[in-house]
């Protein structure tokens, strides 16, 4: 079992919808949780970073840890045809030093207009 | 601010050959991380670079080194190259203050190897 799984999609909703996306883990001692957009050709970009369990938002998107679960997701209200990316979580632990951030594989997210 | 920066971007190499990569981090940060991504094994982390001393490493054999100077700025090398070593490399940079912090990653230099 990996570490982080992550449906790879591709996910395709009509502009407006609200989008969904997921990532399951099985190692515990992850506390920190990201949520990187990738554009082709590019680096991730840094959307949304949460610690331990809770919500968090920011403008059109929220992000959920539940930790209890393993479960972290990544909601988008209001999806446009700029939001078509790939989407990828990323998480790591506690550990002294900036561990190396362990990731998803990625969604593949397209927005019809 | 400037972003990080990653040169060159697009690199064609020859099995056996060796090859170094660039990383200049955001002004202030002093933590330079690593990653390679591929379509099959996703992203995945090389090492991470402090003060010039590899902190931390990922599960990458011996031919992957790397060192970061007095400034920051950070070289990865890659020796004895294989075809399976095709990928884009992304570079990280952070405060380096440890826990909690988030890397910003670079545009990647894309290296195909024939």
């Amino acid at each position: 079992q990996k570490e982080v799984e992550q449906d790879p999609g591709p996910l395709s909703v009509p502009e407006g919808a609200i989008v969904s996306l997921n990532c399951t883990y099985s190692n515990s001692a992850f506390q920190y949780f990201m949520w990187y957009r990738q554009y082709s050709r590019k680096g991730p970009e840094l959307l949304m970073y949460t610690y331990s369990s809770g919500n968090k938002e920011d403008g059109r998107f929220t992000a959920q840890v539940d930790k209890s679960s393993k479960y972290i997701s990544l909601f988008i209200r209001d999806s446009q045809p700029s939001d078509s990316a790939t989407y990828l979580c990323a998480m790591r632990g506690l550990g002294g030093g900036a561990d190396g951030l362990t990731f998803g594989k990625g969604t593949h997210l397209i927005i019809q207009p | 601010k400037a972003g990080v920066t990653q040169t060159p971007r697009y690199l064609i190499k020859t099995r056996g050959q060796q090859v170094t990569l660039s990383c200049s981090p955001i002004s202030g940060h002093r933590s330079v991380s690593w990653y390679q991504q591929t379509p099959g094994q996703g992203l995945q982390f090389l090492f991470e670079y402090f003060s010039e001393t590899q902190r931390n490493k990922g599960n990458f054999p011996g031919r992957f080194s790397g060192r970061q100077f007095s400034n920051s700025r950070s070289e990865m090398n890659v020796s004895t190259l294989e075809l399976g070593d095709s990928a884009l490399y992304l570079c990280a940079s952070s405060l380096g203050q440890g826990v909690g912090e988030t890397q910003y990653f670079g545009p990647g230099t894309r290296l195909l190897v024939l």
